[in-house]
């Protein structure tokens, strides 16, 4: 069974630019949820998706926003890009939305560098 | 404000001998916590889950005990590998069915 995917891996923007980040979940699997990680807050919860539609939503800024399709696959956005939204952006699917329950499987992530 | 703090230095651990990890947790009791591993430029991996009614659980060499008493998780790693070598993180629910990570421990299993 293939893993999660994200794409693109790698990505460097400038500021001011909006971004666009793919997932595809585990086949079978309709949780989705999206983390940021960077060497100063660690890993931290973004949100996360079930069946199209935002179960939870940590604290961030309106500037991120996301969406699941009905195949679960699911994008994230981040608008008007500053430089410290440079993380690496992981996403995790698992079979059912419960959080840490459940096993989530994470995706290689995207390598975002704003300029 | 809820915290998660595990060792921010890194662990030197000589192969064959156990390592053991550290998480602690203060400002709330997580249901549960779950540790993962998490190689340079990967995602995480899963590893355990272990629930607030349970002390310990094991997997192979691996082994988590709970003690929601000292609000403490410890992780170890025994007969240690190289291949052991990488940041091991530890997360916890939160109330509003979120989860928190913390920062993560660098293991270094020297040969």
């Amino acid at each position: 069974k293939a893993g999660v995917t994200q794409t693109p891996r790698y990505l460097i923007k400038t500021r001011g630019q909006q971004v666009t980040l793919s997932c595809s979940p585990i086949s079978g699997h309709r949780s989705v949820s999206w983390y940021q990680q960077t060497p100063g807050q660690g890993l931290q919860f973004l949100f996360e998706y079930f069946s199209e539609t935002q179960r939870n939503k940590g604290n961030f800024p309106g500037r991120f926003s996301g969406r699941q399709f009905s195949n679960s696959r699911s994008e994230m956005n981040v608008s008007t890009l500053e430089l410290g939204d440079s993380a690496l952006y992981l996403c995790a699917s698992s079979l059912i939305p419960s959080l840490g329950t459940d096993t989530q499987y994470f995706g290689p992530g995207t390598r975002l560098t704003v300029l | 404000s809820q915290k998660i703090e595990q060792n921010s230095e890194a662990l030197n651990i000589q192969e064959g001998k156990t390592a053991t990890l550290t998480c602690n947790y203060t400002n709330y009791s997580p249901a549960y916590l779950q540790w993962y591993r998490q190689d340079p430029g990967r995602g995480p991996v899963f590893l355990l889950l272990i629930r607030e009614n349970e002390k310990e659980k094991r997997k192979e060499r691996l082994k988590v005990t709970f003690d929601t008493t000292l609000k403490q998780s410890l992780f170890h790693i025994t007969a240690s590998q190289p291949a052991d070598s990488a940041t091991y993180l530890c997360a916890l629910d939160h109330r509003d069915d979120k989860i928190i990570f913390g920062k993560g421990t660098r293991l270094h299993i020297l040969p």
